[in-house]
């Protein structure tokens, strides 16, 4: 079975680092390219970017580039979301997915990760 | 990035009925197009892709049509159990998603 977990919440304070993670088992993660969705709480869905595992290789939405960093490690089965200076803005619910509609006819989600920045 | 629209913004319909939700791409995205229902403290849930491809498990009475710029999602015989917020999103072009329709069964 195919399961995508996140790491847990987080509070943080203004202009602090973080780092989330997301990671796949139950497939084959590096066949598979994972994305990260922003939902500030009561809004919408926001694309953020993607990984592929395989290589490393990343796009980002021009809305969030520059302003996050996504990462793979392959050898855990590990994507991560990163921030080198975290604002208030940031506060939502991210998720990590792996779109496999052509293999699986399905679309994988982690469970989420609530980040939460105040001072 | 594609802008998607989605219309209408909330829609009430009783149970036993059908409902039809509406999403427009800004530029034709081909058959590019998935269908997510998300229940509040939930993730999203793939319901089609392909712009008609039920995803695995999915009920019948759960539809897709469309192609270029205008889909549609039917939901017909609704169940209380369909209160959600359905979305639309693109991959032709990276993703984008839809603002969302929040479906309200009476």
């Amino acid at each position: 079975e195919v399961h995508l977990v996140q790491s847990g919440a987080e509070v943080k304070e203004p202009g602090e680092s973080l780092r989330i993670s997301c990671k796949g088992s139950g497939y084959s993660f590096t066949n598979y390219w994972i994305r990260w969705v922003r939902q500030v709480p009561g809004k919408g869905l926001e694309w953020m970017g993607r990984i592929n595992p395989s290589d490393s290789s990343s796009d980002y939405s021009p809305s969030f580039r520059g302003h996050v960093t996504i990462s793979v490690d392959k050898s855990i089965n590990t994507a991560y979301l990163q921030w080198s200076s975290l604002e208030a803005s940031d506060t939502a619910m991210y998720y990590c997915s792996s779109p496999q509609f052509y293999g699986s006819a399905a679309d994988y989600w982690g469970q989420g990760t609530l980040v939460t920045v105040s001072s | 990035e594609i802008p998607m629209t989605q219309s209408p913004a909330t829609l009430s319909v009783s149970p036993g009925e059908r409902a039809t939700l509406s999403c427009r791409a800004s530029q034709s995205v081909g058959t590019n197009l998935a269908w997510y229902q998300q229940k509040p403290g939930q993730a999203p849930s793939l319901l089609i892709y392909g712009a008609s491809t039920r995803a695995t498990g999915l009920p019948g009475r759960f539809s897709g049509s469309g192609s270029g710029t205008e889909f549609t999602l039917t939901i017909s015989s609704l169940q209380s159990e369909d209160s959600a917020v359905y979305y639309c999103q693109q991959y032709n072009n990276w993703y984008s998603f839809g603002q969302g329709t929040k479906l309200e069964i009476k």
